[in-house]
């Protein structure tokens, strides 16, 4: 079935604890993306990938990093987490310029 | 940086109704999407629009690429409809990655 996997889920985690939340995908997408959804602001991109061993900054990309070192994968890594990066997290991966398909998305709580 | 603005914000319906959510951007782009978020969270990708028109089931969707606007159409609406309807423009080239709209709460009452 093709999907987009996210894990974990949910996590909770405290302040400073670096933490990474993982995307894979099984559809050989060249595009992979990572968004944050938060009341009121709506859906807003941190990081994407146009393929292997390219990244770029989206809108809020302070406080994450990302690599792409193989096609299906497309790791969100947290190196110190702050409160303020408690939100909703979605990965999404598309062929260039065609319809995105969304992870069920992690909720991250930091304390 | 483009500037997506989605109206309504809010919508509620009686079953049966005919809907227009609307989607204005500021910049050029190379392709506009529709999604759909239920109250379970999940996304799903509606439509793709560079040009013209797409129609899947009751949903329709159009583009206005000079006047820089979109519109999302359901008809016959029935309470499964109920969701948040999402706006999002790719810029020319895709060098900025998507630009989302705040989204539509729909409602639809039985």
């Amino acid at each position: 079935e093709a999907q987009v996997t996210q894990n974990p889920r949910y996590l909770i985690t405290v302040t400073g604890k670096k933490l990474t939340v993982t995307c894979s995908q099984n559809m050989n997408h060249e595009y992979m993306s990572w968004y944050r959804q938060d009341p009121g602001l709506g859906l807003r991109q941190i990081y994407y990938s146009m393929n292997v061993e390219v990244t770029d900054k989206g809108d809020v990309p302070e406080g994450y990093k990302v690599s792409r070192k193989e096609k299906r994968n497309f790791p969100l890594i947290l190196e110190s987490p702050s409160p303020n990066q408690t939100s909703l997290y979605f990965c999404a991966s598309s062929l260039t310029n065609n319809e995105q398909f969304f992870g069920p998305g992690t909720r991250l709580t930091v304390l | 940086k483009n500037e997506v603005e989605q109206s309504p914000q809010n919508l509620t319906a009686q079953e049966g109704e005919f809907i227009t959510i609307n989607c204005s951007y500021s910049v050029g782009i190379s392709a506009l999407h529709w999604l759909q978020q239920h109250p379970g969270g999940g996304i799903v990708s509606l439509f793709m629009l560079s040009s013209g028109k797409k129609k899947h089931g009751r949903l329709i969707a159009t583009i206005n690429i000079q006047e820089k606007h979109s519109s999302l159409h359901i008809t016959a609406s029935h309470p499964r409809d109920s969701a948040v309807y999402i706006c999002a423009v790719m810029s020319r080239g895709g060098a900025d990655g998507l630009t989302f709209g705040k989204g539509t709460h729909l409602i639809i009452q039985p």
